[in-house]
């Protein structure tokens, strides 16, 4: 089993539809990170996490530690939030980020 | 501000021969990391470094050797390039390992 699991893999959405990607982790972590890759490659760092909610724009991440579960949500979706975005952990032992699979995510309009 | 700068952005290596991936990063970040990222793959650790003249090996670092002279720089080199290095590199840095990361634009490589 992965240490980090999201869910779901692949989505679509209309346009204005409200986003939930999951992310449930089962090591003990220093901080949750969710990043967006564009469909050009780049990588961004959205949210760095190691408790409760934050907030960018649209964007929110909330994390609930005693459950090892994430969210991000993307309110008043749009075609340019289409790209993978991806759950990593950092893990208390080491500096390594343990990465997610990613959810591709595809917003039409 | 500048983050963290790669060069080259695309390269393409002959079997055998050696090249260096540059990364420079202008925020006085400690952290610093080189991630390869196979078609439809997630990013692998290839070797990291927590400060100048420290470094350490990540989940696949066979074929790579890197150097950490100073905080701003952390070249990646590849010696003796085979196609299983053909990938996408990104370079990243954080001020510790706690903190949010920036990730340089990418390296395409491919060995042919």
């Amino acid at each position: 089993k992965n240490e980090v699991e999201q869910s779901p893999q692949n989505l679509t959405a209309q346009e204005g539809e409200f986003i939930t990607i999951n992310c449930s982790y089962s090591v003990g972590i220093s901080a949750l990170h969710w990043l967006q890759q564009h469909p050009g490659g780049g990588i961004v760092s959205l949210f760095m996490l190691s408790s409760g909610k934050k907030k960018h724009g649209r964007l929110i991440a909330t994390i609930n530690i005693q459950e090892k579960h994430s969210s991000l949500h993307i309110t008043a979706s749009h075609p340019r939030d289409s790209a993978v975005y991806i759950c990593a952990v950092s893990k208390d032992s080491n500096y390594q980020l343990i990465w997610g699979a990613g959810t591709k995510l595809i917003i039409k309009p | 501000n500048a983050g963290v700068t790669q060069t080259p952005k695309f390269r393409i290596l002959k079997i055998g021969q050696s090249m260096t991936l540059q990364c420079t990063q202008d925020m006085n970040h400690n952290y610093m990391y080189w991630y390869r990222q196979d078609p439809g793959m997630g990013l692998k650790l290839i070797y990291y470094s927590v400060g100048a003249g420290i470094t350490d090996k990540g989940e696949v670092p066979n074929g790579y050797n890197v150097s950490r002279s100073t905080t701003e720089d952390f070249p990646l080199r590849l010696e003796l390039a085979a196609p299983s290095q053909t990938s996408v590199y990104f370079c990243a840095s954080s001020s510790t390992n706690r903190d949010g990361y920036t990730f340089g634009s990418g390296t395409r490589l491919t060995v042919v």
